[in-house]
Parts: C-alpha cells; sequence; structure tokens
C-alpha cells in the first residue's frame, strides 16, 4: 500500500544544532507539505512543493528550508534550531489536481 | 483576518447528542471544502468533502455548505466519546496549497 512516512518520530535537539526531517511518499504525488502544529495555532504550513526542483514559502518559513530532488521526498531543514522550533511537524502530499491531502504519522522535535 | 476560522472549543457535548461545528471562510472563490477529524497525538484524517451547497450526509456526519454565507459546518448525530477529536475545516485550493482552521476540540462527554 501507498504511504507516506516521516523521520524520526521523536527528536531532542540542542538550540543552535542544524536538524533534518525527513519526508518519503510512495503515493507519487507532485505536491508535498511542511506543516507545523502548535497548541492553539492549528496547522500552519511551513513549505510546500508541486514538483521535482519546486520549492514554495508558507506562512511560517522563517529558519526552515526544503529541497525536492526527486518525487518522493521532501526534507525539512532547521537550518540553526530555536527553541520556537519546539513543535509537531506533519508532512502531507497530494496529487496535482484537487484532492485528498494524506498525511504521515508527524515527527515531534523538542529544541532544549 | 484568517483565510479560515473556527472556534478552538473545546466543544462540550453529551453523549448522544448532537455536535455542531461551524466553520467561516474569506475567499469567495472556495468551492469546496474538507473536514479532517485528528485525535491526540495523530495526524489528520479525512472524514468529509463537500463541493456543493447544500447538505451531504455520510453515517452519522453531515456537512452543510451555505456559499452565499461563506460557511461550512460540520454536524454529528448520536455523538460518541470516539468523536472526541479535534476537527479541522479547509477549502480546496485553487493549486494544492491547503490552508487550514486552527480546529475545534471536541469533547463528548459519557
Amino acid at each position: 500500500d501507498a504511504e507516506i512516512t516521516q523521520s524520526p518520530r521523536h527528536k531532542i535537539t540542542e538550540t543552535g544544532r542544524q536538524v533534518t526531517l525527513a519526508c518519503h511518499q510512495t503515493w507519487n504525488h507532485n505536491n508535498m507539505f511542511w506543516y507545523r502544529q502548535d497548541l492553539g495555532h492549528g496547522l500552519r504550513l511551513i513549505h510546500y512543493s508541486y514538483g521535482v526542483q519546486d520549492t514554495n514559502k508558507g506562512e511560517v518559513s522563517d529558519g526552515y528550508s526544503v529541497s525536492r530532488s526527486n518525487t518522493e521526498d521532501l526534507p525539512l531543514t532547521l537550518e540553526s534550531a530555536a527553541s520556537s522550533q519546539t513543535s509537531v511537524y506533519f508532512c502531507a502530499s497530494s496529487e496535482a489536481g484537487p484532492g485528498e491531502l494524506f498525511f504521515g504519522e508527524g515527527s515531534r522535535l523538542t529544541v532544549l | 483576518q484568517k483565510e479560515v476560522e473556527q472556534n478552538s472549543g473545546p466543544l462540550s457535548v453529551p453523549e448522544g447528542a448532537i455536535a455542531s461545528l461551524n466553520c467561516t471562510y474569506s475567499d469567495r472563490g472556495s468551492q469546496s471544502f474538507f473536514w479532517y477529524r485528528q485525535y491526540s497525538g495523530k495526524s489528520p484524517e479525512l472524514i468529509m468533502f463537500i463541493y456543493s451547497n447544500g447538505d451531504k450526509e455520510d453515517g452519522r456526519f453531515t456537512a452543510q455548505l451555505n456559499k452565499a454565507s461563506q460557511y461550512v459546518s460540520l454536524l454529528i448525530r448520536d455523538s460518541q466519546p470516539s468523536d472526541s477529536a479535534t476537527y479541522l475545516c479547509a477549502p480546496l485550493p485553487q493549486r494544492g496549497k491547503f490552508q487550514f482552521g486552527a480546529g475545534t476540540q471536541v469533547v463528548v462527554t459519557p
């Protein structure tokens, strides 16, 4: 069965360190998204991609970067982790046309 | 103003009663909407998609879309403890860029 997987599921890091969260989907979806979820804020869009070599900033992109070198993967990098980036991160994907958004299981990141 | 607004709750509903959730949106071009359910500690899952004015029913769930008034609602009939979750509303995006409301937390009390 097609799926979308995130790793690691839990990560504790220190302020200033670089962190990469992986997202891999086997749906062959063109669209991929990264969201963060914090209490009281719902899901906020960080970055998204409509295909290989395409990346776009979402509403809370500062301090984050993504790259899309193939259809299956959209890794999210925190260049210099800050305590404000402690959150639960969800990766999601959808077909190019209008359609459902499929979510990964989430990655809980704690920055100390 | 956010594109999608939801009352964060918590909405406390007695078991067996009807839970009524609302979602208002600012983009008059929005034609269709998704309702996602998210259990605590889990990822969101799709429970309903509505694309036309009026009601759409699926089991105990009914979605209602009113484009003139720019709101979409979700009714949960015969609420069960297993319905306790956060419900997220999202318009179908023009180019796949999903933007969600903050979500309404529903708590079904025995």
